[in-house]
């Protein structure tokens, strides 16, 4: 039973434009929600994240939505860089505590075309 | 500041011999630490929860006896894979947290085990 679901395994952006992933969930239980970036043989690194208290984060570059009625989320990159070329995972957790174990989606493949 | 490393990076075991992957946080001490597997393609899927000085606590459908973790200090957790065999074989990664008010998990570079 996949909780968290990405629903698009990959893909392809013009550089400059805009990147949007998008993220599902089913667990109402879930209050905190994050985004990692993770290359081929690395682990994930963490992007950005928010509450369910809010609606939207901002951290330059990258922007996470939150549609807690429709259990949706979406990170929005812009404008979009060569770097930012990897798999994407959203992540959520019940209450957001670092020690609490993390729930991540399938994750989307991101390119970005030069 | 935050940084997780792992080791070995990649390691290749023949079938029925045991595996041990370390995982330490090099500048924060972990009260808490998970193990991760991947397989290509998919998801991270949590394996087991560890807390310092305690047992590990583990998801549904993974066996403790077969992946043994111990986290004997708030710097280090370790994954044995026992008895390996090559449906084993997956990329093998750990996280740890600061403490219960940090809101990140650090992770580190994952451990690439093949078992022929």
């Amino acid at each position: 039973d996949q909780q968290v679901k990405q629903n698009s395994p990959s893909l392809s952006v013009q550089e400059g434009r805009i990147s949007i992933l998008n993220c599902d969930y089913t667990n109402s239980m879930f209050d905190y929600f994050l985004w990692y970036k993770k290359y081929p043989a690395e682990g994930p690194t963490f992007l950005i994240s928010i509450s369910s208290i809010k609606d939207k984060n901002e951290d330059g570059r990258f922007t996470v939505f939150l549609n807690k009625s429709a259990k949706h989320l979406s990170l929005h990159i812009v404008p979009s860089q060569p770097g930012d070329s990897a798999v994407y995972f959203c992540a959520a957790s019940a209450q957001g505590f670092g020690n609490e174990k993390l729930t991540f989606g399938t994750g989307t493949r991101l390119t970005i075309i030069p | 500041g935050a940084v997780v490393s792992q080791h070995p990076s990649r390691v290749i075991c023949k079938s029925g011999t045991s595996v041990k992957i370390e995982c330490r946080s090099l500048d924060f001490q972990a009260t808490t630490m998970f193990w991760y597997r991947q397989f290509p393609k998919q998801s991270l899927m949590l394996m087991a929860t560890s807390n310092e000085g305690s047992k590990a606590t583990y998801e549904q459908g993974v066996e403790k006896d077969k992946f043994l973790i111990n986290h004997a200090s708030l710097t280090l957790s370790t994954l044995t894979v026992t008895s390996a065999h090559p449906e084993d074989s997956s990329f093998y990664i750990c996280s740890a947290a600061k403490d219960s008010f940090s809101y990140e998990q650090y992770f580190g570079p994952g451990t690439r085990l093949t078992v022929t």
